[in-house]
Order: structure tokens, then sequence, then C-alpha cells
């Protein structure tokens, strides 16, 4: 149980278009999704926290008009990287949190965007 | 801004050896701690969760202890394997689990054969 997954695993696009990224809870019903960047040799740094129905709450300095987030369904959240530049470049992962014990978040196995 | 530090930054053991993580969290309304493995260029597998009233965690050959008071936990890892090579991650959350989890840099561990 309690798996994430997330679509697609990697894509390459260039410089000044648009990338979707889906985020979906499988077996249960996620209350909370949050995105997360892994920029290489790095920690992963919160982006965003996104709740069904209501708008995303992005962390500081991350540009909300640019990293656009969408939480349509307790199943799925989708991340839109507008106007992609090469230092969007970064492994992108989203976890879900739903009414499991201790508020756990099960994490997705990420998505790496090379923007050329 | 809560900070998560973990060291050592990398380490090298032989295999069979017993090995200690360190992580230092600044955050005193932790809620729970978790330890993850991230493989190179894979996403995170989740290994430990200890709750804040919690004092460890076990499973396998992975032990891990949370010490609210001095904002420790170490993850213990026993007879170690090759296979145990990865990325180990200490991330925290607070906020009673509603907040996001701030991660440290991690420790690159290699078992060599």
């Amino acid at each position: 149980g309690a798996v994430v997954s997330q679509h697609p695993s990697r894509v390459i696009c260039k410089s000044g278009t648009s990338v979707k990224i889906e985020c979906r809870s499988l077996d249960f019903q996620a209350t909370t999704m949050f995105w997360y960047r892994q920029f290489p040799k790095q920690s992963l740094m919160l982006m965003a926290t996104s709740n069904e129905g209501s708008k995303a709450t992005y962390e500081q300095g991350v540009e909300k008009d640019k990293f656009l987030i969408n939480h349509a369904s307790l199943t799925l959240s989708t991340l839109t990287v507008t106007s992609a530049h090469p230092e969007d470049s970064s492994f992108y992962i989203c976890s879900a949190k739903g009414y499991s014990r201790y508020n756990e978040q099960f994490f997705g196995p990420g998505t790496r965007l090379t923007v050329l | 801004k809560q900070e998560v530090t973990q060291i050592p930054a990398a380490l090298s053991v032989p295999e069979g050896e017993n090995l200690v993580l360190n992580c230092s969290f600044t955050d005193s309304a932790i809620y729970n701690l978790q330890w993850f493995r991230q493989d190179p260029g894979k996403g995170l597998t989740s290994l430990l969760l200890i709750q804040s009233s919690q004092r460890e965690q076990t499973s396998g050959r992975l032990n891990a202890s949370l010490d609210k008071s001095s904002g420790r936990s170490t993850l213990y890892i026993a007879a170690s394997q090759p296979g145990d090579s990865a990325t180990y991650l200490c991330a925290e959350t607070s906020g009673g689990g509603a907040d996001g989890l701030t991660f440290g840099k991690g420790t690159h561990l290699i078992i060599q054969p």
C-alpha cells in the first residue's frame, strides 16, 4: 500500500517550453501533496505544499507563476514548469500524505527534467 | 527556518563493519523524523520513521534513535554490506505532520567489498 507514482520519469525539453509533471497516489487518498526539488549533489528542498481543492502554498524563493501546481483531486497533483530555462533542470519529487499513521509522507520516484 | 545537518558528508568502510550516521536538527517542535535511502539518480526509499514521542525504531539491521532534547538522531547499520552503499538522508517535520519535510544534505556511504 501507499504507492505514489510520477509521470514522466524523465523529460528533455527546449528552453521556453512548458513541462507538466503528474503525481498520483495509487491506493490512498492524498489530502496533501508536497513538491520537492533536488539539484545535483544537493539535498531535497521543499517547493510547495498543496491541499486538494485549494491553492498551493509556496516556499520562500519559489516563483508561483513559474511553478504552477494544481491539486484537482485526492489522487492527483500536477506541477507545471512554465517557460522552462536551463537553470530549472533538476530532479523533481512529489510526496503525498493521507490519513496514515504518524502523518507519514510517501514519495514518488521522481522526474528528471533537463532543459536544453 | 529549521535546519538539518548530517555528519559525515561521506563515509567509506569495509564490508561487515557496524557504523553510525549522525543527524542533528534545530526544530524544537519536531513531530517526526525519517531516515531515507537514495540510490544514484533514483527516488527515496523510506527506512525508518520515529515519532517525537519515541526514542528508537528498528528494522532488520537498521536502528534509528531520536533524542529530542539534544536535537540529534542516529542511524545505526549493523554488519554492513556492499548493497548498503547509497546516500542516506535524514528529514524532519513539525506542525503535527502537516508541514513538508526539511532534509539534511545526506551522508554518502560506500561499503567496500
